[in-house]
């Protein structure tokens, strides 16, 4: 079965500084990644996917996210974090069965000023 | 142009009593989905409709939840006897083929 870790529950960085988002994933055959963001009160939204292609794809936001098949993973990015980027950030996987997605439990990103 | 529209926004009810959570998709988006998320969880996945048809729905948790896309556009949740342990908010999203999943803000569920 399909699924996504996500080791760390907060994350907490200076406005500035350079930020990443943890996410592990365990299918079998390619993966489908996802990476969604979401604020209080709202529902998610969309920031980036990897389907094939570049390791290295880039998002909404500045955001972008690093495939690594060797380590399964797919780490969240930011190059310099802003304060507005405080929310909650859920990786997922597409289910090979269909077209659900699969999330993880969250991480809480906390930027400061 | 329009996103995914949920209503209400928040429903409160009694332990009991039956409850519909409306959808309605971004319009020609084939594919709909029911998530649930509780507090600082992540969503799960209830129920997945292509078209008309529910294409999987292993995530209702029992008999209880049940849900409708007749004309594969809005579609309903629907949910007997609710319990407290229903409380949740109920997410909605749609897709086209390829197209990454476009949620709603969701339908706050309290059951007292």
């Amino acid at each position: 079965a399909q699924s996504v870790a996500q080791p760390e529950d907060q994350v907490n960085v200076a406005e500035g500084n350079p930020l990443t988002v943890k996410c592990t994933y365990s299918v079998s055959g390619n993966p489908y990644l996802f990476w969604y963001v979401q604020y209080p009160n709202r529902g998610l939204q969309f920031l980036l996917k990897y389907i094939t292609g570049d390791n290295l794809v880039k998002g909404s936001y500045g955001f972008e996210a690093e495939f690594n098949k060797s380590q399964t993973s797919f780490h969240l990015k930011k190059p310099s974090a802003l304060v507005s980027d405080s929310a909650l950030y859920f990786c997922a996987v597409r289910d090979n069965q269909g077209g659900k997605l699969i999330f993880g439990q969250g991480t809480e990103l906390s930027v400061k000023p | 142009g329009a996103g995914v529209s949920q209503t209400p926004s928040n429903k409160v009810t009694e332990k009991g009593k039956y409850v519909e959570l409306r959808c309605d998709p971004i319009s020609g988006h084939t594919a709909l989905y029911w998530y649930r998320q509780s507090l600082g969880q992540g969503p799960e996945f209830l129920i997945y409709f292509q078209g008309t048809g529910a294409a999987d729905d292993s995530g209702l948790p029992n008999d209880r939840f049940f849900a409708v896309r007749p004309e594969g556009s809005v579609s309903t949740l629907k949910i007997q006897r609710t319990e407290r342990g229903d409380s949740a908010v109920y997410l909605c999203a749609s897709s086209d083929y390829n197209s990454p999943l476009h949620f709603g803000n969701g339908t706050r569920l309290t059951v007292t």
